[in-house]
């Protein structure tokens, strides 16, 4: 199973853009790279899934080079609502994925 | 929207006492996973199942059982509750190898 590595937490200001970098050296091949988020007393919410490249949705963007071991979350122009937890999770067909202890985000006005 | 709905937000229980926390989906997904979440340990897998009567023990199943008669309901037991199972307890579903997983609102279980 493919382990991530990612920062605690990280600060950042309304309106500025956010990347958070996961490392996962050891992804296999058929292992998707999947974002989740969570706010306190609630399910993690899922964000976006890759294998490859860039993919981008209505919330956020994605980006993977070419050899996968590490991916970047963007949060394009943050506001106070984006303070969360982010969890990034590399797993594929057995489904047995593993969550990390994901980085904090805080978002400061 | 897929939606996960969990039994109860809030459960207290005492040690000893078999607990059931139930959980249903409505995408249809073959799917279902249960969590524990605990501050500075994050999310841990205790069973999952992908089909139905068919489970997988996860990374803690020591203390639980887990059920899944139909393919909407998974059931997470625990037959004899201790206080070290005083959490947060969450249940997940996720259709095809492309889906993220759809999680339910979680059930703060206190076991005293």
């Amino acid at each position: 199973l493919a382990k991530t590595t990612q920062p605690i937490s990280m600060d950042s200001y309304e309106g500025q853009e956010v990347n958070i970098t996961c490392s996962h050296n050891n992804i296999a091949t058929n292992d998707y790279i999947t974002w989740y988020q969570q706010f306190p007393s609630q399910g993690p919410r899922f964000i976006i899934q890759g294998y490859k490249t860039k993919v981008t949705n209505e919330v956020a963007s994605l980006f993977i080079p070419a050899d996968r071991k590490s991916s970047t979350l963007s949060l394009p122009r943050v506001s106070l609502s984006d303070t969360a937890v982010y969890y990034c999770l590399v797993g594929g067909g057995d489904d047995k994925i593993i969550f990390g202890k994901g980085t904090r985000l805080h978002i400061l006005p | 929207d897929v939606k996960v709905t969990q039994s109860s937000r809030y459960l207290v229980k005492r040690t000893g006492e078999k607990v059931f926390l139930e959980c249903v989906q409505d995408m249809d997904h073959e799917n279902m996973f249960w969590y524990r979440q605990d501050p500075g340990l994050g999310l841990r897998l205790i069973y999952f199942s992908y089909d139905v009567k068919m489970k997988e023990k996860g990374d803690i199943p020591e203390g639980y059982s887990v059920s899944r008669e139909k393919k909407e309901r998974f059931s997470l037991i625990l037959e004899s509750a201790s206080t070290n199972q005083t959490s947060m307890y969450l249940c997940a579903s996720r259709g095809n190898d492309e889906e993220g997983q759809y999680f339910g609102p979680g059930t703060r279980l206190l076991v005293l």
